[in-house]
């Protein structure tokens, strides 16, 4: 079975940083691009992030270029967002996502983990 | 890339037929995704390349559209459909979704 899993949010402040993990299983994780993306309290989705399959293509949505960093190792089936001089405004439930063959349709998610900046 | 879904709410019935459009601001040929999303729950893809069922989607969901305008239509609107539907542009970087549209029980 496809899945993804998603680690590492918390409550953090304002300024601070916060790294996001996503372990993939149940498909050859090199495979694929990968995305993250990111859906505030009770408002709709957001894109953050995307990076190819061997990390040579990597693009972020405008309100977190230059903060964040999406990597992955695939040797470890593992997705990255690095998230530094976090603002309130990132508060939000953030999901990894596989990119479909060939396209970059967001074909399986994971369920999400929770960021909360807030002093 | 902006796309505007209409309506962003939408009262229905069990068994009604129902649709949802997305506008974007430029042309992105087929390059639109719907998704559905459950409360609590992260998206599914429905369509994909505007018109494309995915796999295990009830074919009473069907996508159509190019160009700018585009339609999510479900046929005979069952219980589970009651969610959030959401439609992405993959043609440019940025990606963008549409606000959503939330169906809701009459």
């Amino acid at each position: 079975e496809v899945q993804l899993v998603e680690s590492g949010g918390g409550l953090v402040q304002p300024g601070r940083s916060l790294r996001l993990s996503c372990a993939a299983a149940g498909f050859t994780f090199d495979d694929y691009a990968m995305h993250w993306v990111r859906q505030a309290p009770g408002k709709g989705l957001e894109w953050v992030s995307s990076i190819s399959w061997n990390s040579g293509n990597i693009n972020y949505g405008d309100s977190v270029r230059g903060r964040f960093t999406i990597s992955r190792d695939n040797a470890k089936n593992s997705l990255y967002l690095q998230m530094n001089s976090l603002r309130p405004e990132d508060t939000a439930l953030y999901y990894c996502a596989k990119a479909a063959a060939i396209t970059m349709i967001f074909d399986v998610w994971g369920k999400g983990t929770t960021v909360t900046v807030s002093s | 890339i902006q796309l505007t879904q209409s309506p962003s709410f939408l009262s229905a019935s069990v068994g009604d037929r129902v649709t949802i459009t997305c506008r974007a601001n430029q042309g992105i040929t087929s390059y639109l995704a719907w998704y559905q999303q459950k409360p609590g729950k992260a998206p599914k893809l429905l369509i994909y390349a505007a018109s494309l069922l995915e796999s295990g989607v009830p074919s009473r969901f069907s996508g159509s559209g190019s160009g700018t305008e585009f339609t999510l239509t479900i046929n005979s609107l069952q219980p589970e459909d009651f969610a959030t539907y959401y439609c992405q542009q993959l043609k440019n970087y940025p990606l963008t979704f549409g606000g959503g549209t939330k169906v809701e029980i009459k």
